[in-house]
C-alpha cells in the first residue's frame, strides 16, 4: 500500500532563517506531487506541483521554492523566511493519468515564523 | 479569486441528526468534485467524490449531491456521529488526460456534533 511521510511535524523558525521541509512517498511510482499551505482560517492553497523529477510548477509568487530530486521525494525550501510564511504545510500525491483520481495528504508541518 | 466557496464556516448538529454541508463554485469547467475531512494537526483525508456526469454519489452515511446548473454541491451525513466532528473541505478540479487536475479547495466548514 502507498504511504506518504512528511516531516517535521512542527517547526519554529526565526524570521530570515532558511527552511527545508521534506516529503517522501512509498508504494507508488511516478506520482504527481503537491505542496499546499493552510493559513489560519483559510482554505488549502496550492503552492507547487510536480509531474516528474526536476519538473516544478509554481502556483503563487513567493519566497518559497520546491525541488524534486528523486521520483518520490519532494522538498519545500526557503532561503529567508518571512512572518507571512507561517502556516500548516501539506504534501500530497496523486496518480496520473486519471478521470476520477484523488489526492492523498501527509500529516502536515505546522510552521511558526517568529 | 476564490473559485470554490464554502459560505458556512461552522455547523453544529445533534448526534443522530443530518448534517448538510454546502459548497458553491464559479468555474463551469470543473468536472470532478471531492470532499475531504480534516482533524486538527492532521492532513485531510479523502471522504467522497463525484464526477460531473452524475448528480448523486452515496457511500455509507455520506452522500454528495451535485447541481451543475446551480454550480452547487452538498454533502449529507446521516446519521451524524461524534467522530464526524472535524473540518470538511470541498474541492474541485478540471481533469486533464495527461496529468491529474489541480484541486481548488474551499475554506472549509467546521462541524461539531453534540450529544
Amino acid at each position: 500500500s502507498q504511504t506518504i511521510h512528511q516531516w517535521p511535524a512542527t517547526l519554529v523558525q526565526p524570521v530570515g532563517s532558511p527552511l527545508s521541509l521534506e516529503c517522501t512517498v512509498e508504494g507508488t511510482s511516478n506520482p504527481n506531487l503537491y505542496w499546499y499551505r493552510q493559513a489560519a482560517g483559510r482554505g488549502l492553497q496550492l503552492l507547487f506541483y510536480s509531474v516528474g523529477i526536476g519538473q516544478i510548477s509554481s502556483e503563487v509568487p513567493q519566497n518559497l521554492s520546491a525541488s524534486r530530486p528523486q521520483d518520490r521525494q519532494f522538498i519545500l525550501s526557503s532561503k529567508k523566511l518571512l512572518l507571512s510564511d507561517s502556516g500548516f504545510y501539506l504534501c500530497a500525491w496523486g496518480q496520473p493519468p486519471a478521470t476520477n483520481e484523488k489526492l492523498f495528504f501527509g500529516s502536515g508541518t505546522q510552521l511558526s515564523v517568529l | 479569486d476564490q473559485q470554490v466557496k464554502q459560505n458556512s464556516p461552522s455547523l453544529s448538529v445533534q448526534e443522530g441528526r443530518i448534517s448538510i454541508l454546502n459548497c458553491d463554485y464559479t468555474n463551469s469547467m470543473f468536472d470532478y468534485f471531492l470532499w475531504y475531512k480534516k482533524y486538527p494537526a492532521e492532513g485531510p483525508t479523502f471522504l467522497i467524490s463525484i464526477s460531473s456526469i452524475k448528480d448523486k454519489n452515496e457511500d455509507g452515511r455520506f452522500t454528495v449531491f451535485l447541481n451543475k446548473s446551480a454550480k452547487h454541491l452538498s454533502l449529507h451525513i446521516v446519521p451524524s456521529q461524534p467522530g464526524d466532528s472535524a473540518v470538511y473541505f470541498c474541492a474541485a478540479s478540471v481533469v486533464t488526460t495527461d496529468s491529474w487536475g489541480k484541486l481548488q479547495f474551499g475554506a472549509g466548514t467546521q462541524v461539531v456534533v453534540t450529544p
